[in-house]
Protein backbone atom coordinates (compact mmCIF):
# COMPACT_ATOMS: atom_id res chain seq x y z
CA UNK A 1 0.00 0.00 0.00
CA UNK A 2 0.97 3.53 -1.10
CA UNK A 3 2.10 5.63 1.87
CA UNK A 4 2.58 9.33 2.24
CA UNK A 5 4.46 11.16 5.24
CA UNK A 6 4.33 14.95 5.80
CA UNK A 7 6.81 16.98 7.58
CA UNK A 8 6.47 19.30 9.98
CA UNK A 9 3.00 19.16 10.30
CA UNK A 10 3.21 23.23 10.87
CA UNK A 11 5.90 25.40 10.35
CA UNK A 12 5.83 29.51 11.15
CA UNK A 13 8.05 31.61 9.74
CA UNK A 14 8.96 35.44 9.67
CA UNK A 15 8.77 36.85 6.80
CA UNK A 16 12.31 36.05 4.50
CA UNK A 17 13.09 33.16 6.35
CA UNK A 18 13.60 30.60 3.52
CA UNK A 19 12.91 26.86 5.07
CA UNK A 20 11.79 23.65 3.40
CA UNK A 21 8.32 20.75 3.83
CA UNK A 22 9.65 17.42 3.57
CA UNK A 23 7.57 14.76 1.62
CA UNK A 24 8.43 10.70 2.54
CA UNK A 25 6.77 8.21 -0.12
CA UNK A 26 6.51 4.53 0.16
CA UNK A 27 5.56 3.10 -3.26
CA UNK A 28 5.01 0.15 -5.97
CA UNK A 29 6.32 2.42 -8.80
CA UNK A 30 6.14 5.79 -8.79
CA UNK A 31 4.20 7.37 -11.39
CA UNK A 32 4.55 10.69 -10.41
CA UNK A 33 4.80 12.82 -7.09
CA UNK A 34 2.83 15.71 -6.66
CA UNK A 35 2.42 19.18 -4.89
CA UNK A 36 -0.35 21.32 -4.17
CA UNK A 37 -1.38 24.45 -1.83
CA UNK A 38 -4.76 24.34 -0.22
CA UNK A 39 -5.97 27.65 1.01
CA UNK A 40 -8.77 27.13 4.36
CA UNK A 41 -12.39 26.28 2.81
CA UNK A 42 -10.98 25.97 -1.07
CA UNK A 43 -10.24 23.13 -2.84
CA UNK A 44 -6.13 22.15 -3.50
CA UNK A 45 -4.29 24.30 -6.26
CA UNK A 46 -2.37 22.77 -8.36
CA UNK A 47 2.02 23.40 -8.10
CA UNK A 48 4.49 21.06 -9.31
CA UNK A 49 4.44 17.46 -10.78
CA UNK A 50 7.95 15.53 -10.29
CA UNK A 51 8.05 11.85 -12.27
CA UNK A 52 11.77 10.71 -11.68
CA UNK A 53 14.79 11.12 -9.60
CA UNK A 54 16.53 13.87 -9.51
CA UNK A 55 13.94 16.33 -11.49
CA UNK A 56 13.51 19.92 -10.01
CA UNK A 57 10.85 22.15 -10.67
CA UNK A 58 10.69 25.86 -9.58
CA UNK A 59 7.94 28.64 -9.91
CA UNK A 60 8.38 32.02 -8.02
CA UNK A 61 9.57 31.32 -4.80
CA UNK A 62 8.98 27.67 -4.33
CA UNK A 63 11.39 24.57 -5.78
CA UNK A 64 10.28 21.11 -5.87
CA UNK A 65 13.06 18.58 -5.89
CA UNK A 66 12.50 14.61 -6.03
CA UNK A 67 14.74 11.81 -4.62
CA UNK A 68 13.57 7.74 -4.85
CA UNK A 69 12.54 8.65 -1.10
CA UNK A 70 11.43 11.78 -0.48
CA UNK A 71 10.61 14.92 -2.14
CA UNK A 72 11.30 18.41 -1.03
CA UNK A 73 9.22 21.89 -1.27
CA UNK A 74 11.69 24.63 -0.38
CA UNK A 75 10.30 28.06 -0.21
CA UNK A 76 12.81 31.17 -0.54
CA UNK A 77 11.82 34.09 1.20
CA UNK A 78 8.36 33.38 1.70
CA UNK A 79 5.92 36.21 2.21
CA UNK A 80 2.65 36.05 3.84
CA UNK A 81 0.94 35.40 1.34
CA UNK A 82 2.22 32.33 0.97
CA UNK A 83 1.01 30.87 4.25
CA UNK A 84 -1.47 27.72 3.16
CA UNK A 85 -1.69 24.60 4.08
CA UNK A 86 1.17 22.50 1.01
CA UNK A 87 0.07 18.58 0.34
CA UNK A 88 2.07 16.32 -1.24
CA UNK A 89 0.52 13.13 -2.88
CA UNK A 90 1.51 9.59 -5.20
CA UNK A 91 0.15 8.22 -7.36
CA UNK A 92 1.68 4.64 -8.13
CA UNK A 93 1.58 1.64 -10.81
CA UNK A 94 -0.44 -0.19 -8.16
CA UNK A 95 -0.07 -4.05 -7.42
CA UNK A 96 1.95 -6.63 -9.03
CA UNK A 97 -0.82 -6.91 -12.01
CA UNK A 98 0.15 -3.51 -12.94
CA UNK A 99 -3.77 -2.14 -12.79
CA UNK A 100 -3.99 1.55 -11.72
CA UNK A 101 -7.12 3.07 -11.41
CA UNK A 102 -5.73 6.95 -11.07
CA UNK A 103 -5.94 6.93 -6.89
CA UNK A 104 -3.28 9.65 -5.35
CA UNK A 105 -2.28 8.72 -1.94
CA UNK A 106 -2.31 12.29 -0.15
CA UNK A 107 -0.33 13.46 2.93
CA UNK A 108 -1.63 14.70 5.81
CA UNK A 109 0.06 18.47 4.43
CA UNK A 110 2.15 20.61 6.02
CA UNK A 111 0.52 23.96 7.54
CA UNK A 112 2.85 27.04 6.82
CA UNK A 113 2.31 29.97 8.26
CA UNK A 114 4.11 33.38 7.57
CA UNK A 115 4.53 36.24 9.85
CA UNK A 116 5.25 39.79 8.52
CA UNK B 1 -16.65 28.81 -16.02
CA UNK B 2 -13.24 27.54 -16.39
CA UNK B 3 -11.30 24.76 -14.78
CA UNK B 4 -13.44 22.65 -12.46
CA UNK B 5 -16.62 23.82 -10.72
CA UNK B 6 -18.99 22.62 -8.03
CA UNK B 7 -22.14 22.82 -7.04
CA UNK B 8 -23.60 23.70 -4.15
CA UNK B 9 -20.79 25.57 -2.45
CA UNK B 10 -22.38 24.71 1.32
CA UNK B 11 -24.85 21.84 2.56
CA UNK B 12 -26.37 21.34 5.54
CA UNK B 13 -28.72 18.02 5.68
CA UNK B 14 -30.14 15.75 7.77
CA UNK B 15 -29.64 11.97 8.02
CA UNK B 16 -32.91 11.38 6.37
CA UNK B 17 -32.62 13.95 3.65
CA UNK B 18 -31.96 12.91 -0.51
CA UNK B 19 -29.43 15.39 -1.65
CA UNK B 20 -26.60 15.74 -4.70
CA UNK B 21 -23.38 17.18 -5.36
CA UNK B 22 -22.74 18.55 -8.96
CA UNK B 23 -19.52 18.82 -10.90
CA UNK B 24 -18.52 19.92 -14.07
CA UNK B 25 -14.76 20.13 -15.70
CA UNK B 26 -14.40 22.88 -18.92
CA UNK B 27 -11.13 21.38 -19.25
CA UNK B 28 -11.67 18.52 -21.21
CA UNK B 29 -10.50 15.66 -19.62
CA UNK B 30 -11.21 12.19 -19.57
CA UNK B 31 -11.14 11.10 -16.00
CA UNK B 32 -13.05 12.44 -13.04
CA UNK B 33 -12.58 11.75 -9.28
CA UNK B 34 -14.46 12.36 -5.78
CA UNK B 35 -12.55 13.22 -2.76
CA UNK B 36 -13.44 13.33 1.00
CA UNK B 37 -11.73 15.42 3.28
CA UNK B 38 -12.35 14.90 6.63
CA UNK B 39 -10.71 17.35 9.34
CA UNK B 40 -7.04 16.23 10.29
CA UNK B 41 -6.99 13.37 7.86
CA UNK B 42 -5.33 13.17 4.33
CA UNK B 43 -7.37 13.39 1.30
CA UNK B 44 -9.27 9.73 0.50
CA UNK B 45 -10.39 8.93 -3.00
CA UNK B 46 -13.84 7.51 -3.56
CA UNK B 47 -14.89 7.36 -6.91
CA UNK B 48 -13.24 7.27 -10.40
CA UNK B 49 -14.62 7.91 -13.15
CA UNK B 50 -12.52 7.22 -16.67
CA UNK B 51 -14.65 7.66 -20.19
CA UNK B 52 -17.52 7.61 -18.14
CA UNK B 53 -16.90 4.13 -16.86
CA UNK B 54 -16.84 4.17 -13.23
CA UNK B 55 -13.50 2.44 -11.38
CA UNK B 56 -14.96 0.91 -8.30
CA UNK B 57 -13.64 1.48 -4.61
CA UNK B 58 -15.19 -0.93 -2.17
CA UNK B 59 -14.47 1.25 0.91
CA UNK B 60 -17.20 3.70 0.07
CA UNK B 61 -20.87 3.30 1.71
CA UNK B 62 -23.74 2.59 -0.50
CA UNK B 63 -25.63 5.89 1.46
CA UNK B 64 -22.95 7.08 -1.39
CA UNK B 65 -23.54 6.93 -4.97
CA UNK B 66 -21.72 8.53 -7.60
CA UNK B 67 -23.31 9.16 -11.27
CA UNK B 68 -21.22 10.28 -13.96
CA UNK B 69 -23.96 11.01 -17.70
CA UNK B 70 -20.60 12.28 -19.71
CA UNK B 71 -17.41 13.20 -19.29
CA UNK B 72 -17.99 16.98 -18.24
CA UNK B 73 -20.21 15.99 -15.39
CA UNK B 74 -20.14 14.16 -12.55
CA UNK B 75 -22.83 13.78 -9.62
CA UNK B 76 -22.41 12.39 -5.84
CA UNK B 77 -25.99 11.73 -4.73
CA UNK B 78 -26.11 11.23 -1.20
CA UNK B 79 -29.11 9.70 1.28
CA UNK B 80 -29.44 8.30 4.81
CA UNK B 81 -26.07 10.17 5.48
CA UNK B 82 -24.26 9.43 9.33
CA UNK B 83 -22.95 12.69 11.02
CA UNK B 84 -19.37 11.30 10.40
CA UNK B 85 -19.84 12.33 6.40
CA UNK B 86 -19.84 15.61 7.51
CA UNK B 87 -16.50 16.72 5.22
CA UNK B 88 -15.36 18.97 2.30
CA UNK B 89 -16.08 16.89 -0.91
CA UNK B 90 -13.86 17.67 -3.81
CA UNK B 91 -14.39 17.00 -7.11
CA UNK B 92 -11.05 16.67 -9.40
CA UNK B 93 -10.54 15.88 -13.03
CA UNK B 94 -6.98 14.76 -15.20
CA UNK B 95 -6.31 14.21 -18.78
CA UNK B 96 -6.02 10.26 -18.13
CA UNK B 97 -6.57 8.32 -15.00
CA UNK B 98 -3.19 6.35 -14.82
CA UNK B 99 -0.68 7.96 -16.62
CA UNK B 100 0.68 10.15 -14.25
CA UNK B 101 -1.63 13.36 -15.11
CA UNK B 102 -2.39 15.75 -13.00
CA UNK B 103 -5.21 15.81 -11.15
CA UNK B 104 -7.07 19.65 -11.23
CA UNK B 105 -9.58 19.96 -8.06
CA UNK B 106 -12.61 22.20 -7.99
CA UNK B 107 -13.29 24.30 -5.01
CA UNK B 108 -15.19 21.78 -3.05
CA UNK B 109 -18.83 21.19 -1.28
CA UNK B 110 -19.13 21.96 2.92
CA UNK B 111 -20.88 19.04 3.79
CA UNK B 112 -22.59 19.23 7.38
CA UNK B 113 -24.65 16.00 8.44
CA UNK B 114 -27.26 16.85 11.56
Amino acid sequence: EDQVTQSPEALRLQEGESSSLNCSYTVSGLRGLFWYRQDPGKGPEFLFTLYSAGEEKEKERLKATLTKKESFLHITAPKPEDSATYLCAVQSYGDAGGTSYGKLTFGQGTILTVHP
Amino acid sequence: ETGVTQTPRHLVMGMTNKKSLKCEQHLGHNAMYWYKQSAKKPLELMFVYSLEERVENNSVPSRFSPECPNSSHLFLHLHTLQPEDSALYLCASSQDRASGDTQYFGPGTRLTVL
